[in-house]
């Protein structure tokens, strides 16, 4: 079956503008995460989701992100005032969202600030 | 959850048995070990977690020492496709994320 989507695969900005990254997650899972993950480290945690709310956004580095899952399904990733600190690969995975479940990663989108 | 250290990079030969390790020394008795793996330019991939028992699928084997402070992932017969940046994450069983580090470097030599 189909796997976690995500787009745009590359997205290139300037500093100051705001941008939307989507994900898909597979159908019929309940949990969706984000993640971001800078040249040479692992990912790290941004915020999760149970359906349509977010469970925890403990990981969101500032206001300037935001993310929004109004069905439970689609997910959007917003950033506002782009800084180029924030160039990274914004990955995005779902589960199940039954306890200690897998998470299915997509292949992410790559976010460049120029 | 408990912090994990790995070594930065190996290297294993085409066929032979790759043996990645992971010391966890601080894991709680509700921690399991979790192994992800990173092939370049894709997101993370599961292959095995485990508690206490060794497991096994048909990714991996996983190795836990008995006082569980450290654990080794065996890929019993590796690949070129299996070259990866292998990650050891210790998480609380139900938690909601997944803490990545900085995961080894396999690099599988033909």
């Amino acid at each position: 079956g189909a796997g976690v989507s995500q787009t745009p695969s590359n997205k290139v900005t300037e500093k100051g503008k705001y941008v939307e990254l989507r994900c898909d997650p597979i159908s019929g899972h309940t949990a969706l995460y984000w993640y971001r993950q800078s040249l040479g480290q692992g990912p790290e945690f941004l915020i999760y989701f149970q359906g349509t709310g977010a469970a925890d956004d403990s990981g969101l580095p500032n206001d300037r992100f935001f993310a929004v899952r109004p069905e439970g399904s689609v997910s959007t990733l917003k950033i506002q005032r782009t800084e180029r600190g924030d160039s990274a690969v914004y990955l995005c995975a779902s589960s199940l969202g039954t306890e200690g479940d897998t998470q299915y990663f997509g292949p992410g989108t790559r976010l460049t600030v120029l | 959850d408990a912090k994990t250290t790995q070594p930065p990079s190996m290297d294993c030969a085409e066929g032979r048995a790759a043996n990645l390790p992971c010391n966890h020394s601080t894991i709680s008795g509700n921690e399991y070990v979790y192994w992800y793996r990173q092939i370049h330019s894709q997101g993370p991939q599961y292959i095995i977690h485990g508690l206490k028992n060794n497991e096994t699928n048909e990714m991996a084997s996983l190795i836990i020492t008995e006082d569980r402070k450290s654990s080794t992932l065996i890929l019993p017969h590796a690949t070129l496709r299996d070259t990866a940046v292998y990650y050891c994450i210790v998480r609380v069983w139900g938690a909601n994320n997944l803490f990545f580090g900085t995961g080894t470097r396999l690099t599988v030599i033909p």
